[in-house]
Formats: structure tokens, sequence, C-alpha cells
């Protein structure tokens, strides 16, 4: 069975700053990771995803993410951040090829200070 | 908009009465999951359905039973409400288990 930690359950950072969300899994075999965005009253909304290739994702917003195999880490960053990106983000696992449950983390709040 | 519809959209009800939620997933999608969301207990998985079929189960009560019609849209039943079951439910839907999900905009559930 896979899992997924979300070390920081509250990230505050000013506007225009760079932000890291953290993101750590544990899993027996190889895997497939997402990250999800949920912004107030909405359903979760797919950021970016990493299935095999570059480990250099890049998603919608300008975020992306690095995934570290030996680190088995999948961390979401973005160089300068907007009031807009207060949300709640969301790290996901699954082990590759499809066909099994998805995990969720238990979630990184974001808050942009202006 | 992700395609997930979900009805109703809000639902306030009294304990001990029952719920049926509904969801549509996005064409062509043949997978749909439901996710119970409250403030102290985060996103939690409840149950999963591939063409009418349940492929996994998280941590749903036995008060509460989903369903998978023949065109693919689900339904979340919650019985015998209590006041802990107040929370915002997510139905989403994927191709196959383990691909991205899109979710529904949620149905928020109160029990008074």
């Amino acid at each position: 069975a896979q899992s997924v930690t979300q070390l920081d359950s509250q990230v505050p950072v000013f506007e225009e700053a760079p932000v890291e969300l953290r993101c750590n899994y544990s899993s027996s075999v190889s895997v497939y990771l997402f990250w999800y965005v949920q912004y107030p009253n909405q359903g979760l909304q797919l950021l970016l995803k990493y299935l095999s290739g570059s480990t250099l994702v890049k998603g919608i917003n300008g975020f992306e993410a690095e995934f570290n195999k030996s680190q088995t880490s999948f961390h979401l960053r973005k160089p300068s951040v907007h009031i807009s990106d207060t949300a709640e983000y969301f790290c996901a696992v699954t082990p590759s090829g499809g066909y099994q449950k998805v995990t969720f983390g238990t979630g990184t709040k974001l808050q942009v200070i202006p | 908009d992700s395609g997930v519809t979900q009805t109703p959209k809000h639902l306030i009800t009294a304990t001990g009465q029952r719920v049926t939620l509904r969801c549509s997933p996005r064409s062509g999608d043949l997978s749909v999951y439901w996710y119970q969301q409250s403030l102290d207990q985060g996103l939690q998985f409840l149950i999963q359905y591939y063409n009418g079929e349940e492929r996994a189960k998280g941590n749903i009560l036995e008060r509460f039973s989903a369903q998978q019609f023949p065109d693919l849209h689900s339904e979340l039943n919650l019985s015998s409400l209590e006041l802990g079951d107040s929370a915002l439910y997510f139905c989403a839907s994927s191709v196959d288990q383990g691909y991205e999900q899109y979710f529904g905009p949620g149905t928020r559930l109160t029990v008074t």
C-alpha cells in the first residue's frame, strides 16, 4: 500500500514571493503522482501530474513539481505567488500502470499575504 | 467546469433521516469515486465504482452505500444520519482507476 505525507498543514507567504509545498510518498512499487488544488467553496482540480519521463513537471497557473525518486518526494513550487493562488493543495499517489486506488494527502493551505 | 455534475448542491436534513446524493461523470469516464471532506477529517475516500462494479472501498460507514447505474451515473445513500455526517461530499470521475480524477462541485450536507 502507498501513503502520502504533506508535512505542512498551512503555509503563509507574501505576494510575489516563491513558495514550495512539500509532498513525500511511500510505496514499494513505482508510482504516478498528482497535485490538485481546491479553491474556496469549489471541488478539486488537477494542477499537474507525473506519470513517467522528465522529472520536472509543469502545470497550470505557473506551478511546477519535481519528482525525486531517491528522496521519494514530489514538491510543488511556484517562483512568484499571486493572491489568487490562495487555496488548499493536495498531493496524491497511485501505483503506476493505473488500475489502483489513488491516495490523497491531508492537504496544505497556502495563504498568500498582500 | 470539470464536466462532473452533482445534485443537490446543498442539503439540510435532520438526524435519523436518509438522503441520496447523485453524480453524473464526465462523458466517457467509466470510474466514479466518492469522497467526504470535513474540517476535522480532511478529504476521505469513501468508495469507487468502475463500469457498474465496486472496485475499492475506503472509510465508508455501514450506514452509507453507493451504486453505479448502467448509464454510469452514481448515487451515494446516507442513512440514519448523525450530526457528524455533516460535510462536503464530492464525486469524481476518471477514464479508469489510477488516472487523474475530475471532481464535481460537491454537495454540502448539513445534519441538524
